[in-house]
């Protein structure tokens, strides 16, 4: 069955470390992003790409990088900069850019400093 | 002003009855609304699109008041299964081709047996 896989469910992270959070889809879709949600707030937008090998900032980028090297594959990196990365962190797909509709979303990773 | 505002609830419902929630939205040049299901500690799931002549999918029914600037989601003969938090989702329609997807911070249902 075709969908997006998030790995790992739980990441705990040191303080001053780089984590990468995987995201893969085998969807066949063309546009992938990342949104952080924090108790309390609505899912925000870090970074989405609409092609490959090309990727853009959204609300919150500051401390996080992104690749998209491969179709299938968008993996997020908190660096240390991100001052409050503990958060659930959800990656999702959809068809192409240019419509608000068709969004799949990957069951999650919820990181946590320590 | 948040972009999109919605009550936190939490709303505690008995099993059957019928519940309301709305959704407000402050850029008037919005294009697409949605309410999303989010169950605990899950991703949101899309629960249905919001048209402007209002729609029903089976118990749901969802409206949109432009004037107003804000959706609603209808859910009637409510079941244990409906508890969840109600994510209402607007694209602002200015940026990067209508699919940026705003989230509100949720609408707490729980159905009580």
């Amino acid at each position: 069955d075709g969908g997006i896989t998030q790995s790992p469910k739980y990441l705990f992270r040191k303080e001053g470390q780089n984590v990468t959070l995987s995201c893969e889809q085998n969807l066949n879709h063309d546009a992938m992003y990342w949104y952080r949600q924090d108790p309390g707030q609505g899912l925000r937008l870090i970074y989405y790409s609409q092609i490959v090998n090309d990727f853009q900032k959204g609300d919150i980028a500051e401390g996080y990088s992104v690749s998209r090297e491969k179709k299938e594959s968008f993996p997020l990196t908190v660096t240390s900069a991100q001052k409050n990365p503990t958060a659930f962190y959800l990656c999702a797909s959809k068809v192409r850019a240019g419509t608000p509709r068709g969004y799949t979303f990957g069951s999650g990773t919820r990181l946590t400093v320590v | 002003r948040k972009e999109v505002e919605q009550d936190p609830g939490p709303f505690n419902v008995p099993e059957g009855a019928t519940v309301a929630f709305n959704c407000t939205y402050s850029n008037s040049a919005s294009q697409s609304f949605f309410w999303y299901r989010q169950d605990c500690r899950k991703e949101p799931k899309l629960l249905m699109s919001v048209y402007s002549s209002g729609n029903e999918d089976g118990r749901f029914t969802a409206q949109l008041n432009r004037a107003s600037q804000y959706i609603s989601l209808l859910i009637r003969d409510s079941k244990l299964s409906d508890s969840a938090t109600y994510l209402c989702v607007v694209t602002p329609g200015s940026n990067f081709g209508n699919e940026k997807l705003t989230f509100g911070t949720g609408t707490r249902l729980t159905i009580i047996p």
